[in-house]
């Protein structure tokens, strides 16, 4: 069964430091990948995606990801967060015989503290 | 830059009720979606549109629900009669392709 992982719910960082979100997904045909954020009382933002090639992707607000095929993993990463990151993180998977449905983890919360 | 809008923001309705809530895609898009997010879970999708019809939807997504594009422009989801368990936010997305864009969504509280 097709499935995303996010194995932390919630994450607490101090501004400044580096942040790693955990991502892990089992799918039976090749996937492409998504983070997305959503702040409070907001929608979904697509920070960045992975479809085929290099398998490090920049995203927005100095967000990367690094695809692992062998790890079955896209964790999502920041070398310096700020406090305006707190927010709730979604990976997000499909697969092209799937339709283009998404499938998306539970989410991990990310608090930011001074 | 183009973004999905959709209305109305909060809807309260009751039992049994039948609601539409509607959804502008961004304007070049061919796909449209519909997905919830109950209150502390995850993001689950419902159904997706192409070309005036379904093209692929949930098993939540049964005969209560149903979806229409009535002109160029709207997107819309309507549940003929609501249950307490559709109290969710929901949300839009539209794509031209595989990467999909998400509006703030509408959040349905049913009493």
């Amino acid at each position: 069964a097709q499935s995303v992982t996010q194995p932390d719910i919630h994450i607490t960082v101090s501004e400044g430091a580096s942040l790693e979100l955990r991502c892990n997904y089992s799918y039976g045909a090749t996937p492409y990948l998504f983070w997305y954020v959503q702040s409070p009382g907001q929608g979904l933002q697509l920070l960045l995606k992975y479809f085929s090639g290099d398998t490090l992707v920049q995203g927005i607000k100095g967000f990367e990801a690094e695809f692992k095929r062998s790890q079955s993993s896209f964790n999502l990463r920041k070398p310096s967060v700020h406090w305006s990151d707190a927010a709730e993180y979604f990976c997000a998977v499909g697969a092209q015989n799937s339709g283009y449905a998404l499938n998306f983890g539970k989410g991990t919360s990310l608090l930011v503290t001074p | 830059e183009p973004e999905v809008t959709q209305t109305p923001s909060h809807q309260v309705t009751q039992m049994g009720q039948e609601v539409i809530l509607r959804c502008v895609p961004i304007s070049n898009h061919l796909y449209f979606y519909w997905y919830r997010q109950i209150l502390g879970q995850k993001v689950e999708f419902l159904v997706s549109f192409y070309n005036n019809e379904i093209s692929e939807k949930s098993e939540i997504f049964d005969d209560q629900f149903s979806v229409e594009r009535p002109d160029g422009s709207n997107f819309t989801l309507k549940i003929r009669s609501t249950k307490l368990e559709d109290s969710a936010m929901y949300f839009c997305a539209s794509s031209t392709y595989y990467e999909q864009y998400f509006g703030p969504g509408t959040r349905l509280t049913v009493t």
